[in-house]
């Protein structure tokens, strides 16, 4: 089965900073990754995704990159606020099939 | 509103005690999972179901079985409680629309005396 790794486990940042969490998968099959952000005693929610025929996208301060040789993927946000600091979770999943989560990176934005 | 129910929100039971958490889902999607998450932990897959009649064990399975009698309804049973069942369970839910983005419920945080 596929296995996701992400890193790192925890970030800080100061307030206005980039943040860039990472994650690699192995399973060269899979075709959709998307991440998840959970604040506080929240449930999980989708913030952006990324197909396997396209190598990046932007939504606002978020963006996301594939390199499918390499099999990773990256997270990154621009100009930190406070609402940002939560637990970020990668996926990699094969669409159809179940997600495979990475461990989550605790970030928190220091204002 | 469509959304994705978790009942209860919270439980402290004892131990040997059987419980059903329960999960609904109003919209209208095929696929639905159960996850078990440490607060900011990683997410366990235990449980998951294409449609009804059908379920699928995840990672962490074992003590505890699901059923899909309605496509809406996803209850997950723990047939003798543990403190090492102490957790948050959140359950999920996701339609080919979208991607499979998988929408989760609000969680049942367990605690096992």
């Amino acid at each position: 089965g596929e296995n996701v790794e992400q890193h790192p486990s925890t970030l800080s940042v100061q307030e206005g900073d980039s943040a860039v969490i990472k994650c690699t998968y192995s399973d060269s099959a899979s075709n959709y990754f998307p991440w998840y952000k959970q604040e506080l005693g929240k449930r999980p929610q989708l913030i952006i995704d990324i197909r396997s025929n396209v190598g990046e996208k932007k939504d606002q301060r978020i963006a996301v990159t594939l390199n499918k040789t390499a099999k990773h993927f990256s997270l990154h946000i621009t100009e930190t606020q406070p609402e940002d600091s939560a637990v970020y979770f990668c996926a990699a999943t094969l669409v159809g099939n179940q997600f495979y989560f990475g461990t989550g990176t605790s970030l928190t934005v220091i204002p | 509103e469509a959304d994705i129910y978790q009942t209860p929100r919270y439980l402290v039971i004892g131990t040997g005690k059987k419980i059903t958490l329960e999960c609904s889902q109003t919209m209208g999607h095929d696929k639905m999972y159960w996850y078990q998450q440490d607060p900011g932990m990683e997410l366990h897959l235990i449980h998951y179901s294409y449609g009804v009649n059908s379920t699928e064990k995840g990672d962490l399975s074992s003590e505890s079985t699901v059923s899909r009698i309605r496509t809406e309804h996803f209850p997950l049973t723990l047939e003798s409680a543990r403190p090492s069942h102490t957790s948050q369970y959140l359950c999920a839910s996701s339609d080919p629309g979208t991607f499979y983005e998988q929408y989760f419920g609000p969680g049942t945080r367990l605690t096992v005396t």
